[in-house]
């Protein structure tokens, strides 16, 4: 039972660099989340999803990119990787409203 | 105003003692509540879901007053492995995190 899985778990990455965090659930969920969280803060929402082909903005969501055109991938995209973009990155997602969200491990992203 | 607002702490208890955290929310619309512990730089995980009137789970006991939009969180005989962050979560159109209460479980 896979839940939600993030990739890759670590990265470095060089300012200017983009990349792609991916994160899938095998639980056929309608919503998933991208957050990040800073050393001693809480979570910050980015994007969301409720459900292939919609994506909303959360809080956060300036220098990052979403799509979502399947049920299972919501990947994350960074175009031009700035400083202030070194984080842990955690997906979750939940099946409907009121149900509880599941995370991912993970993604701890550093920017140099 | 934040949707969730929790007590930061940090909570300091010993070992064997009753330690409570409370969390208010704004949204009077929020129709599900949830406990989540963190460990450091881990993901959170679900510790307990709390609906209508409150919820209990061994040593750990949940309740929801709508009247006064708050929830609670209580740990009875605080074991080591308690230590943590704790995350209380309010639903509506999203999901809301409030930025989570440290506890230390002291020998």
């Amino acid at each position: 039972n896979a839940g939600v899985t993030q990739t890759p778990k670590f990265r470095i990455l060089k300012i200017g660099q983009s990349m792609t965090l991916q994160c899938a659930q095998d639980m056929n969920h309608n919503y998933m989340y991208w957050y990040r969280q800073d050393p001693g803060m809480g979570l910050k929402l980015i994007y969301y999803s409720v459900g292939a082909g919609i994506t909303d903005k959360g809080e956060v969501p300036n220098g990052y990119n979403v799509s979502r055109s399947t049920t299972e991938d919501f990947p994350l995209r960074l175009e031009l990787a700035a400083p202030s973009q070194t984080s842990v990155y955690f997906c979750a997602s939940r099946q409907g409203s009121n149900q509880p969200q599941h995370f991912g491990d993970g993604t701890r992203l550093s920017i140099l | 105003r934040k949707e969730v607002e929790q007590d930061p702490g940090p909570f300091n208890v010993p070992e064997g003692a009753t330690v409570a955290f409370n969390c208010t929310y704004s949204n009077s619309a929020s129709q599900s509540f949830f406990w989540y512990r963190q460990d450091c730089r881990k993901e959170p995980k679900l510790l307990m879901s709390v609906y209508s009137s409150g919820n209990e789970d061994g040593r750990f006991t949940a309740q929801l007053n709508r009247a006064s939009q708050y929830i609670s969180l209580l740990i009875r005989d605080s074991k080591l492995s308690d230590s943590a962050t704790y995350l209380c979560v309010g639903t509506g159109n999203q999901f809301y995190f409030g930025t989570g209460t440290s506890l230390t479980v002291i020998p």
